[in-house]
């Protein structure tokens, strides 16, 4: 059973949209939740959450992080081309010391259309 | 600076093959991380260690895949023998000690065993 769900899979809208991608998680001891933006290259790093309700915003992208309910969602308004890729949510464990490995999720692709 | 590097960029190889994989981490760093990337199971982590010590390769798929790390500044990751089923993306990355919050990933080595 997947620890990290992404939703939708995928998602095509048109420039000027606004979406909002999802990520739900069902871990034992988490840390954070992290998103990444992956074009044809390697993820670079978006946000780290920690705590609940608090949005963390980067230009057109926000994201915020519901720990009761355990999920966090990303916003992006006024897409544009570029804001084409897979975004992928990753969560973080506590393993008692040192950097921790990270589960993800598969991933939304999604593709902003002229 | 010059960022994670990995090598090759490219493999193509048949299968029965050995593979290595190779990782230099950003100096100072003291974590690095193996991924595979491929469609159908998005990015999964392998292995990571800390310190130059495996601390979880949980996520190694069989006994055909091993990686070390004999110094700071070098990781390999090998697979003998490689398959077909082999074939993905496989990305490191690394994690300076007082900011756990973000991992620097490398551009990838594409692979593909026929």
């Amino acid at each position: 059973e997947d620890k990290v769900v992404q939703s939708p899979l995928s998602l095509v809208v048109h420039e000027g949209d606004t979406v909002t991608l999802n990520c739900s998680y069902e871990v034992t001891n988490f840390r954070s939740l992290l998103w990444y933006k992956q074009e044809k290259k390697a993820p670079t790093f978006l946000f780290m959450l920690t705590s609940s309700g608090i949005e963390k915003k980067s230009g057109r992208l926000s994201s915020i992080l519901d720990k009761k309910e355990l999920f966090s969602i990303l916003n992006i308004t006024a897409t544009q081309t570029g804001d084409s890729a897979v975004y992928l949510c990753a969560v973080e464990e506590y393993s008692g010391g040192g950097a921790d490995g990270l589960t993800f999720g598969k991933g939304t692709h999604l593709i902003i259309q002229p | 600076d010059a960022g994670v590097i990995q090598s090759p960029r490219h493999e193509v190889t048949e299968m029965g093959q050995e593979v290595t994989l190779r990782c230099k981490p950003i100096s100072g760093h003291n974590s690095l991380f193996w991924y595979r990337q491929t469609m159908m199971r998005g990015l999964e982590l392998l292995i990571y260690f800390n310190n130059n010590v495996p601390i979880d390769d949980s996520g190694m798929p069989e006994d055909r895949f091993s990686a070390k790390m004999p110094n700071a500044s070098f990781s390999t990751l090998k697979i003998q023998p490689s398959e077909p089923r082999d074939s993905a993306v496989y990305f490191c990355a690394s994690t300076p000690p007082k900011e756990r919050d973000t991992q620097y990933f490398g551009p990838g080595t594409r692979l593909t065993v026929l």
